[in-house]
Formats: structure tokens, C-alpha cells, sequence
């Protein structure tokens, strides 16, 4: 099977750098991604980690180690609108077709 | 500009109801995907479908059943709707293969009263 863990909460100061960590148990593994939910909103695609290593996108950047299990998204020069919740997911290797979330962290991101 | 829509935004049903959820994307994706999404629990997959005509059981596929008929189209059906079905509904859409980005519809809250 598989399962994910991230915090459930993250409170930040704007213009902060915050970092929110994923660790995994999987059967398979095919990558991590890192999804972005405003309160009412649709899950939004940020990022995937297939090889260890950093990849950045603008101000965000996203973590993986697979000896680890271990992921983290990394949030900098933090603004108002990063207030929203985070997901990491993993996709099985052997159901390949298949997306496993975690619960989600809350990024609560103050004045 | 890539569009995934889904029926409605709120609906409030009686406990027994059969109920019909609609989505749509206009992205020629071949998988499609029904989540919920529960506080605390993160989104769990009800069922996907990899092609028309084709699906597959999530991880919660109790008391729901779906329908794929057109590539563009994805419905989740509650035969009898009970109250722990009340939730937030997610679909997503995605393509075959190496593609690791789900693009996500806004979401049903249905009520199940």
C-alpha cells in the first residue's frame, strides 16, 4: 500500500522561507509531486521530483531523497496569497495509472 | 486553456437519492479520476478510468460506481446516497504514461441530508 505523512499545520511570518516535508511508504515509486489548494479552491500542480536532488521554480523549490523517502517543498519570500494548503502525492510503480495524496499541510502565512 | 468542469458546485441530497456527478475536460487526456476529499484526510481515490469504457477501483470504491462513455466525460454515481457520503468531490484529469500532472476540476460539495 502505500502512505504519505506531511504536517498538518504551518504557520509562517511574509517574506519568510518555510519548508514543508513529505515522507512516503510505498510499494512502488514513480516521483513526487507537490500540489497548491486555496480554501475553495482546485488542487494546482507545482512540481515533480522523479531523481534526487533540488528542482526550483521561481519561489518555490521541491526536495527529494529516495534512500530517505523524504520530499519537502520549500516556499521563499513568502507572500499573503501562499496561504493555502499543500500536498504532497506519490504515483505507484506498479499501479502506474494510480495517485496517492497526503492529508495536506496548511500554510497559515501571517502579516 | 485547459478546463476540467464538473456539474455543480453545491448539491444537497436525500439519504437513498441516486446522484449523478458530471465531469468534462477538454484536454483529449485519456485518464480521468474521482477523489473526495475530507478533512484530515486528504484526497482519496474513489475510481479512474484510463480509457472509454475503462475503469479501475481506488481505494474507496464503496457504494460508488461510474460511468465513462465519451473520452471527454466522467461521471460518478452514488446508487444510494447516505450521509457519510456527504463530502467535497474532486475530478482530475491527466495523460497516459510518463505524465505526473493531474489537472483538477473546481469540486462538488455534496450534502447528503
Amino acid at each position: 500500500g502505500q502512505s504519505l505523512e506531511q504536517p498538518s499545520e504551518v504557520t509562517a511570518v511574509e517574506g519568510a522561507i518555510v519548508q514543508i516535508n513529505c515522507t512516503y511508504q510505498t510499494s512502488g515509486f514513480y516521483g513526487l509531486s507537490w500540489y497548491q489548494q486555496h480554501d475553495g479552491g482546485a488542487p494546482t500542480f507545482l512540481s515533480y521530483n522523479a531523481l534526487d536532488g533540488l528542482e526550483e521554480t521561481g519561489r518555490f523549490s521541491s526536495f527529494l531523497s529516495r534512500s530517505d523517502s523524504y520530499g519537502y517543498l520549500l516556499l521563499q519570500e513568502l507572500q499573503m496569497k501562499d496561504s493555502a494548503s499543500y500536498f504532497c502525492a506519490v504515483r505507484g510503480n506498479l499501479d502506474f495509472n494510480k495517485f496517492y495524496f497526503g492529508s495536506g499541510t496548511k500554510l497559515n502565512v501571517k502579516p | 486553456d485547459v478546463k476540467v468542469t464538473q456539474s455543480s458546485r453545491y448539491l444537497v441530497k436525500r439519504t437513498g437519492e441516486k446522484v449523478f456527478l458530471e465531469c468534462v475536460q477538454d484536454m483529449d487526456h485519456e485518464n480521468m479520476f474521482w477523489y473526495r476529499q475530507d478533512p484530515g484526510l486528504g484526497l482519496r481515490l474513489i475510481y479512474f478510468s484510463y480509457d472509454v469504457k475503462m475503469k479501475e477501483k481506488g481505494d474507496i470504491p464503496e457504494g460508488y460506481s461510474v460511468s465513462r462513455e465519451k473520452k471527454e466525460r466522467f461521471s460518478l454515481i452514488l446508487e444510494s446516497a447516505s450521509t457519510n457520503q456527504t463530502s467535497m468531490y474532486l475530478c482530475a484529469s491527466s495523460f497516459a504514461g510518463g505524465s505526473n500532472e493531474q489537472y483538477f476540476g473546481p469540486g462538488t460539495r455534496l450534502t447528503v441530508t
